[in-house]
């Protein structure tokens, strides 16, 4: 497995309250997404990165921001969390540009 | 319209026939597409690459890839029990190696 990390991996949080995904890679890849996803959904892209503070929003970016101040490490916060955010939230790193990319674990939050 | 396009199924075929899953594209430009396989509670994992017209194959699995028409597909034969999950199609669009996603096909092979 590529070495992917995300934390935490459940979350129960109220309305209203500021939310951080951390998602840490150890294999120095380049690039860098974050995807939320929900029945009849699939996966929905809600930031990426292309390299240290280097980032783009997705389809579905209001109410997220991220930050990647080193190649390890991409944040995602919600800055004040909604019932509508509830979700899986996954994390995901690809090496090279046009290539395939590998999946975090997935943390699940919950806003009530 | 939307970027990556897949028939939600669910797709049903009977233990050891062939499985054909679609998708389309918008964007002409698009280089580089794949299928993922996600079973239910877990995270997606890759499966095919594929990259030029015609078609690629990895052991049960063939992708094929039609640019001009926009279309990516996946074949699965002597479908399994083990088979029954959701694909999902995604294609790198855009600038900074963006990966799209398609909302995926449920698929059931049934004994």
């Amino acid at each position: 497995d590529a070495g992917i990390t995300q934390s935490p991996r459940h979350k129960v949080t109220e309305t209203g309250t500021p939310v951080t995904l951390r998602c840490h890679q150890t294999e120095n890849h380049r690039y860098m997404y974050w995807y939320r996803q929900d029945p009849g959904h699939g996966l929905r892209l809600i930031h990426y990165s292309y390299g240290v503070k280097d980032t783009d929003k997705g389809e579905v970016s209001d109410g997220y921001s991220v930050s990647r101040s080193k190649t390890e490490d991409f944040l995602l916060t919600l800055e004040s969390a909604t019932s509508s955010q509830t979700s899986v939230y996954f994390c995901a790193i690809s090496g090279y540009e046009n290539t395939e990319a590998f999946f975090g674990q997935g943390t699940r939050l919950t806003v009530v | 319209q939307k970027e990556v396009e897949q028939n939600s199924g669910p797709l049903s075929v009977p233990e050891g026939a062939i499985a054909s899953l679609n998708c389309t594209y918008s964007d002409r430009v698009s280089q580089s597409f794949f299928w993922y396989r996600q079973y239910s509670g877990k995270s997606p994992e890759l499966i095919m690459s594929i990259y030029s017209n015609g078609d690629k194959e990895d052991g049960r699995f063939t992708a094929q890839l039609n640019k001009a028409s926009q279309y990516v597909s996946l074949l699965i034969r002597d479908s399994q029990p083990s088979d029954s999950a959701t694909y999902l199609c995604a294609v790198i669009t855009g600038g900074g190696n963006k990966l799209t996603f398609g909302t995926g096909t449920q698929l059931k092979v049934e004994l």
